[in-house]
């Protein structure tokens, strides 16, 4: 149980265009998703947290107006990047937390973006 | 000084070999701790999950907290080339709504 899903999992794209990410939780209700960057070698950087029907969180230094979060449903998130640009090339990985699992967060298999 | 450190290896070891990994922490409001295994180019899986301080075994893993020294630790035994990965430590104050830090990650290599 608690699995994750992305999609897609691998997107290039031409600056300047949006991608849009998707996080579903497959087999439980997500009350909560999270959004995550990663650099090569390195940890995760928590971008923002999201609840359901709720706007999201976003941590400091995160644009909000440029990595869209919408949270419409109990097992669907999204992570929309505008006017994407190379510096926005990255591991992008959702995490979800909800009723009925361990009170602690459940990973995406993650999205590479190469914008080019 | 971060709130939670890991050192980050790489870590080599010959198959069959115990494995330690370690973290240290700095806040003391951390409850909830968590190992998460993360092969390339993929997402975290959740490993062990522990509440408080004290062991607990699943397998060939087991995950030792001490709250009193802030140190978490997660053994490997009998470690498998299809443990090299990387292993992140993960810590949060009150269950995982809370905000996770996350260790920089210690790459495992374990080599036949």
């Amino acid at each position: 149980g608690a699995v994750v899903s992305q999609h897609p999992s691998r997107v290039i794209c031409k600056s300047g265009t949006s991608v849009k990410i998707e996080c579903r939780s497959l087999d439980f209700q997500a009350t909560t998703m999270f959004w995550y960057r990663q650099f090569p070698k390195q940890s995760l950087m928590l971008m923002a947290t999201s609840n359901e029907g709720s706007k999201a969180t976003y941590e400091q230094g995160v644009e909000k107006d440029k990595f869209l979060i919408n949270h419409a449903s109990l097992t669907l998130s999204t992570l929309t990047v505008t006017s994407a640009h190379p510096e926005d090339s990255s591991f992008y990985i959702c995490s979800a937390m909800g009723l009925d699992v361990l009170d602690t967060q459940y990973f995406g298999p993650g999205t590479r973006l190469t914008v080019l | 000084q971060k709130e939670v450190e890991q050192d980050p290896g790489p870590l080599s070891v010959p198959e069959g070999a115990i494995v330690s990994l370690n973290c240290t922490y700095s806040n003391s409001a951390f409850q909830y701790f968590m190992w998460y295994r993360q092969y390339s180019r993929k997402g975290p899986e959740l490993l062990m999950y522990t509440y408080s301080s004290g062991n607990k075994e699943d397998g060939r893993f087991t995950a030792q907290v001490d709250k009193s020294s802030k140190y978490i630790s997660l053994f490997i035994r009998d470690s498998q080339p299809s443990d090299s990965a990387t292993y992140l430590c993960a810590m949060s104050a009150s269950g995982g709504y809370n905000k996770l830090i996350f260790g920089a990650g210690t790459r495992l290599a374990v080599h036949p």
